[in-house]
């Protein structure tokens, strides 16, 4: 069945520390990728997204994710942390076959200490 | 440009009853989609609608329903309100609904069932 993970329900980081959020997916089909992020009380907001081509892919807010089809994973990454960052995040998958409809993980909560 | 609105914001149910969630999605979008967002089980994939006909439905029973207008604004509706029903319920849109294309989400309905 086609399912994505995202193993990490909080994740608690320093201001100014580095960030990877890990997505895993099972997906038969050659998947399309993407990132979300909900801010409190607000609906989500693209990220980035991959389709093709570059492995490494650059978004919004200085994220950035990369693509590892051998691991099936497309974890989300920043450099560094800003308070502003404290939100929750979802990868989701798709795929051409998929009928339009995305599989969305779980969410991990990012908290930023001070 | 305006964004998805989502209309209302907040709602206070009680069980038994039947509510219409509103959304009125971005300028030149057709396609809308509509999900649960609960603590418990995430992101859920309601149904989604391009062109006033519904395309895609996920795995919810048939209470809850929903329809789209030729200016593709979109209602859902749920009758006989449970209590399981309380989540926030978010809309999408997007030019074509098709998996590559970008969602942009409302800010949600907050839905309470007493």
């Amino acid at each position: 069945a086609q399912s994505v993970t995202q193993p990490d329900i909080h994740i608690t980081v320093s201001e100014g520390a580095s960030l990877e959020l890990r997505c895993n997916y099972s997906y038969g089909a050659t998947p399309y990728l993407f990132w979300y992020v909900q801010s409190p009380g607000q609906g989500l907001q693209l990220l980035l997204k991959y389709f093709s081509g570059d492995t490494l892919v650059q978004g919004i807010k200085g994220f950035e994710a990369e693509f590892k089809r051998s691991q099936s994973s497309f974890n989300l990454r920043k450099p560094s942390v800003h308070w502003s960052d404290a939100a929750e995040y979802f990868c989701a998958v798709g795929a051409a076959d998929s009928n339009y409809q995305l599989i969305w993980g779980a969410g991990t909560k990012l908290i930023i200490k001070p | 440009k305006a964004g998805v609105t989502q209309t209302p914001r907040y709602l206070i149910k009680t069980r038994g009853q039947q509510v219409t969630l509103s959304c009125s999605p971005i300028s030149g979008h057709r396609s809308v989609s509509w999900y649960q967002q609960t603590p418990g089980q995430g992101l859920q994939f309601l149904f989604e609608y391009f062109s006033e006909t519904q395309r895609n439905k996920g795995n919810f029973p048939g209470r809850f329903s929903g329809r789209q207008f030729s200016n593709s604004r979109s209602e859902m509706n749920v009758s006989t309100l449970e209590l399981g029903d309380s989540a926030l319920y978010l809309c999408a849109s997007s030019r074509s609904g098709t998996s590559t294309d970008t969602q942009y989400f409302g800010p949600g309905t907050r839905l309470t069932v007493l």
